[in-house]
């Protein structure tokens, strides 16, 4: 069974300084990973994928996620955190080597990430 | 471009009442799907569409219905609305299986 885990509810960090938001998953097979952020009274918006190739994907905003294997985890990170960086954020999954049509992702319940000036 | 549209913005309805939430998107994609937002839930996938005329269910379907009959739109019955249908509901489409989704601005109902 697939699954996708954000252990955080809501992060908090101060302006300028680096950010973390966590993502663990599980799948049986090899994993498509997303990031995807959402703003007060918005659609979610794509940030960057991870589906083969170099472990450190760099997606919008500045933002860039570590795709390791052993740990089971994708975690969002940026150097340097801004104010307008305050949003929901969202880690879906999806096992890529599922033999079927429906292109399901499994979605994380997300995790506010609040920067204070 | 639009991307994906939603109407309404802002709905309520009556427990027992039907309405359409409609969705279309203008970039040609094959794949489009609905989920519910709820607090500390994430997004669940109602249903989905793999290209017009084929749909399925995804994790809750009950109470909802839906049609694709044109590549565009892709409209979500809720066929008699219970308080239980409060929530965000959002539209999404994408080109390919391994490609990002694209989502409408979301319309939030409230069952009454």
């Amino acid at each position: 069974a697939q699954s996708v885990a954000q252990p955080e509810d809501q992060v908090n960090v101060a302006e300028g300084n680096p950010l973390t938001v966590k993502c663990t998953y599980s799948v049986s097979g090899n994993p498509y990973l997303f990031w995807y952020v959402q703003y007060p009274n918005r659609g979610l918006q794509f940030l960057l994928k991870y589906i083969t190739g170099d472990n450190l994907v760099k997606g919008s905003y500045g933002f860039e996620a570590e795709f390791n294997k052993s740990q089971t985890s994708f975690h969002l990170k940026k150097p340097s955190a801004l104010v307008s960086d305050s949003a929901l954020y969202f880690c879906a999954v999806r096992d890529w080597g599922l033999m079927d049509s429906n292109y399901q992702l499994i979605w994380g319940a997300g995790t506010k990430l609040i920067i204070k000036p | 471009n639009a991307g994906v549209t939603q109407t309404p913005k802002f709905q309520v309805l009556k427990t027992g009442q039907s309405m359409t939430l409609q969705c279309a998107q203008d970039m040609n994609h094959e794949y489009m799907s609905w989920y519910r937002q709820d607090p500390g839930m994430g997004l669940r996938l109602i249903h989905y569409s793999v290209g017009a005329g084929i749909t399925d269910q995804g994790e809750v379907p009950n109470g909802y219905n839906v049609s694709r009959s044109t590549t565009e739109d892709f409209p979500l019955r809720l066929l008699s609305a219970a308080p239980s249908q409060t929530s965000v509901y959002f539209c999404a489409s994408k080109l390919a299986i391994g490609g990002e989704q694209f989502f409408g601005p979301g319309t939030r109902l409230t069952v009454l």
